[in-house]
């Protein structure tokens, strides 16, 4: 059975400081992980994925299957940051493409 | 950009009622949608994968007459909670996977109080 494991409800920096938002997973099967983020009174939204092995607003997040972690980290927190962050899981081929398999989220705030 | 719209963003309905959501890909096709619940503070659970023109795939534990998926065009999935008791009472967000692209776009929605 697939998890996905946020161990911070809420994380606090001040702005300018570094942060890293952890996820570790269990799954039996080839994953795709995911990166969403949720700000004030908007909808759900694609943050990034670890095939894309992009950077996004700053974020970056690497796949360590060793470790089954792929945790989110940016080097200089802004403001703006300040979000519900969600990593989730998903199937990388087959009828369970798209499913996703959510972590409880962790409330990031950013302190000016 | 691709939009998925979800309505009513908000009901409230008396205990043994049915209540109907709509999830709608704007300017998109969506073979495939999917239904999520969110209880206050916590994540959000996958219900069942609504596919075009067939029927719907429950999740482990999901109860399928509780919850009716109905996907009958490529650009809208219906959810009916029947018979709605106040447990049922949760946020339920659907999300439409693009057809030509496979990326997935979610809808705002919809906070359901059953009374």
């Amino acid at each position: 059975a697939q998890r996905v494991t946020q161990p911070e409800k809420l994380l606090s920096v001040f702005k300018g400081a570094p942060v890293e938002l952890k996820c570790n997973y269990s799954y039996s099967g080839s994953p795709e992980l995911f990166w969403y983020v949720q700000y004030s009174r908007q909808r759900l939204q694609l943050l990034l994925r670890h095939i894309s092995r992009e950077s996004i607003k700053g974020f970056t997040a690497d796949l360590n299957k060793g470790e089954t972690s792929f945790h989110l980290k940016k080097p200089f927190a802004q403001e703006e940051d300040s979000a519900m962050y969600y990593c989730a899981l998903s199937s990388v081929r087959g009828s369970t493409l798209g499913r996703l398999y959510f972590g409880r989220g962790t409330q990031l705030t950013v302190w000016p | 950009g691709a939009v998925v719209s979800q309505h009513p963003s908000w009901v409230i309905c008396k205990s043994g009622t049915s209540v109907k959501i709509e999830c709608r890909s704007l300017d998109f096709q969506a073979t495939t949608m999917f239904w999520y619940r969110q209880f206050p503070k916590q994540s959000l659970m996958l219900m069942a994968t609504s596919n075009e023109g067939s029927k719907a795939t429950y999740e482990q534990g999901v109860e399928k007459d509780k919850f009716l998926i109905n996907h009958a065009s490529l650009t809208l999935s219906t959810l009916t909670v029947t018979s709605a008791h106040p447990e049922d009472s949760s946020f339920y967000i659907c999300s439409a996977r693009d057809s030509t692209n496979e990326k997935l776009f979610f809808g705002s929605g919809t906070q359901l109080s059953v009374l």
